[in-house]
This record gives C-alpha cells, structure tokens and sequence, in this order.
C-alpha cells in the first residue's frame, strides 16, 4: 500500500516570494503523482501530474514538481506566488497496475500575504 | 478538462432525515465514481468506491446501510446518507475516473457537498 506525507500543515509566505511545498511518498511499487488545488468549499482541481518522462513537470500557472526517485519526494514549488495562490494544496500517489486510486497526503494550507 | 458536476453544493436538513447528493460525469463516461468525506483542516477520506451497475465498495468503518451509493449509468452516482446525524456533518467530495483508462489519468473532481445537520 501507499502512502504520503506531506510534512507541513501550513506555510505562510509573503507575496513574490519563492515557496516549496513538501511532499514525500512510499510505495513498494512505480508510482503516478498528483498536485491537486482546493479553494474554500470547493472540490480539488488538478494542478500538474507526473506520469512518467521528464521528471519535471509544470503547470500552466506557473507551479512546478519534480519527482526524485532516489527520495520518493514530489516537492511542489513556484519562484513568485500571488495572493491568490492561496488555497489548500493536496499531494496524491496511486500505484501503477494497482486499484488506480489515489490517496492523498493530510494537504498544506499555503498562505499568501501582502 | 472532464467536468464533475456534484448537487447541491449545501444542504441543511434535520436530524433524522435522509438526504441524497448527485455525482454526475458531463462530458465523460465513468466505470468508476469515488466518495470521499473531508473534515474541516484534513485530507480526504475515501468511502467508498461507485462501480457502475454493481455494489459499491466499502473503506473499512464505513457503514453500507448509512450511506447507500446507487451508480446506476455511466455517468451519475447517488450517495444517500441515511437518518443523519449532527456527526454527519461534513464535506462530501464525489470524484470519478474515464471509463476505459487506466490509472495514468487524474480523477476529476466534484465541487463538493456541505452538509449540516441540525
């Protein structure tokens, strides 16, 4: 089974300001990762997602992720965020050839602040 | 992306009463629906698993006859949580995956239900 932790409850950054957000994972197997996004009662959205290739991936807004096997980790990062980056952010791993579903880390409240 | 569509988005009912929320997949097929419960300040919750035209699959503690999960088309699933309870209260999320695909694509995600029950 898998699992993952994200190991910050909350991260408090000023706007412009670079920020990462932790998240680490353990499987016996290969792995697909996720970022996901959720706003104030709202469901999540999808923010970037390593399948396989490039270790690195990007999203559209300007989030990046790049998968270390050697550290199981899927640190999620952004050189400059905005006020409204803040949200709740969720890390998730599913097992290739498994049950496909994914379980998700506890989530980091990032919060962006003038 | 796939669109999610979840109803309602909140719901007050009375302590007793039954109250049904809808997952419905818009412009996609799904094989598979998932139902998660999200407490305030923590992670999702997987319930259950919605298997179209089959019994729903149930995490472990989580009790069939309270929230009774119908996924009877392609496209909707129903979770019924039954003579609810203030401790019902909570943030239910729908999900649900393309039929035919494997795990190397996203789950897309409902917007949520807030239930509270008084």
């Amino acid at each position: 089974a898998q699992s993952v932790t994200q190991l910050d409850s909350q991260v408090p950054v000023f706007e412009e300001a670079p920020v990462e957000l932790r998240c680490n994972y353990s499987s016996s197997v290969s792995v697909y990762l996720f970022w996901y996004v959720q706003y104030p009662n709202q469901g999540l959205q999808l923010l970037l997602k390593y399948l396989s290739g490039s270790t690195l991936v990007e999203s559209i807004n300007g989030f990046e992720a790049e998968f270390n096997k050697s550290q199981t980790s899927f640190h999620l990062r952004k050189p400059s965020v905005h006020i409204s980056d803040t949200a709740e952010y969720f890390c998730a791993v599913s097992e290739q050839g498994g049950s496909y579903i994914p379980t998700f880390g506890r989530g980091t409240s990032l919060i962006v602040h003038p | 992306g796939a669109v999610v569509s979840q109803h309602p988005s909140r719901v007050i009912c009375k302590s007793g009463t039954s109250v049904k929320i809808e997952c419905r997949s818009l412009d996609f097929q799904a094989t598979t629906m998932f139902w998660y419960r999200q407490f305030p300040k923590q992670s999702l919750m997987l319930m259950a698993t919605s298997n179209e035209g089959s019994k729903a699959t149930y995490e472990q503690g989580v009790e069939k006859d309270k929230f009774l999960i119908n996924h009877a088309s392609l496209t909707l699933s129903t979770l019924t949580v039954t003579s609810a309870h203030p401790e019902d209260s909570s943030f239910y999320i729908c999900s649900a995956r393309e039929a035919g695909l494997g795990g190397n694509t996203e789950a897309f995600f409902g917007q949520g239900t807030r239930l509270t029950v008084v």
